[in-house]
């Protein structure tokens, strides 16, 4: 089945630089690759996602690439605020049988 | 207001007292599911469901049951609990397998002495 790994697990940044979070997966037939974000005690949300026949996507300060060679994405947050702290997952899945493997999860804390 | 509803949201029980977690959806979703979140595993899928009457095993789905009997409804049974299904229980749901966004419950803390 699915792999994905996800790193780091912790990431500490400075309100204001930028923030990357990698993920790689193991199954090249996988074609679906979203992004969630828990806040502290709150149910994940989706916040962005990418599919096999793009390589960017961007929403304003966050954005997400993909590199279906090296089977690899991540997510990139710009001008990081305090409001990003969460954790954050990635997954992938197979269009045709969603059944999406999450990775184990970034903690992500912005300092003021 | 469209939203995956789980009940309870807290429960400390005993070991082998069989309990039951509910989850309901109200968007006419096909596809239903439940994750467990333990700290440092992330969310592990335990069952999920394509359609009423089609349910499937996850990645750890020893110790539970589901069932699918109604489009909005996917309960989550622990026949008899035990410490190491003491976790975060989400469930979850999505229009079908072309549409991609799973949409959560607000989660069901569960804790087995």
């Amino acid at each position: 089945g699915e792999n994905v790994e996800q790193h780091p697990s912790t990431l500490s940044v400075q309100e204001g630089d930028s923030a990357v979070i990698k993920c790689t997966y193991s199954d090249s037939a996988s074609n679906y690759f979203p992004w969630y974000k828990q806040e502290l005690g709150k149910r994940p949300q989706l916040i962005i996602d990418i599919r096999s026949n793009v390589g960017e996507k961007k929403d304003q300060r966050i954005a997400v690439t993909l590199n279906k060679t090296a089977k690899h994405f991540s997510l990139h947050i710009t001008e990081t605020q305090p409001e990003d702290s969460a954790v954050y997952f990635c997954a992938a899945s197979k269009g045709g049988s969603y059944i999406p493997t999450f990775g184990r999860g970034t903690s992500l804390i912005v300092h003021p | 207001e469209a939203q995956v509803t789980q009940n309870p949201r807290y429960l400390i029980t005993v070991t082998g007292k069989k309990l039951t977690v509910t989850c309901s959806q109200n968007m006419n979703h096909e596809y239903m599911s439940w994750y467990r979140q333990d700290p440092g595993l992330g969310l592990r899928q335990i069952y999920y469901s394509m359609n009423v009457e089609v349910t499937d095993k996850g990645d750890v789905p020893e110790g539970y049951k589901v069932s699918r009997k109604e489009k909005r409804n996917f309960p989550l049974i622990l026949e008899s609990p035990s410490p190491n299904q003491t976790s975060l229980y989400f469930c979850a749901s999505s229009p079908g397998r072309y549409t991609g966004e799973l949409f959560f419950g607000e989660g069901s803390r569960l804790t087995v002495l």
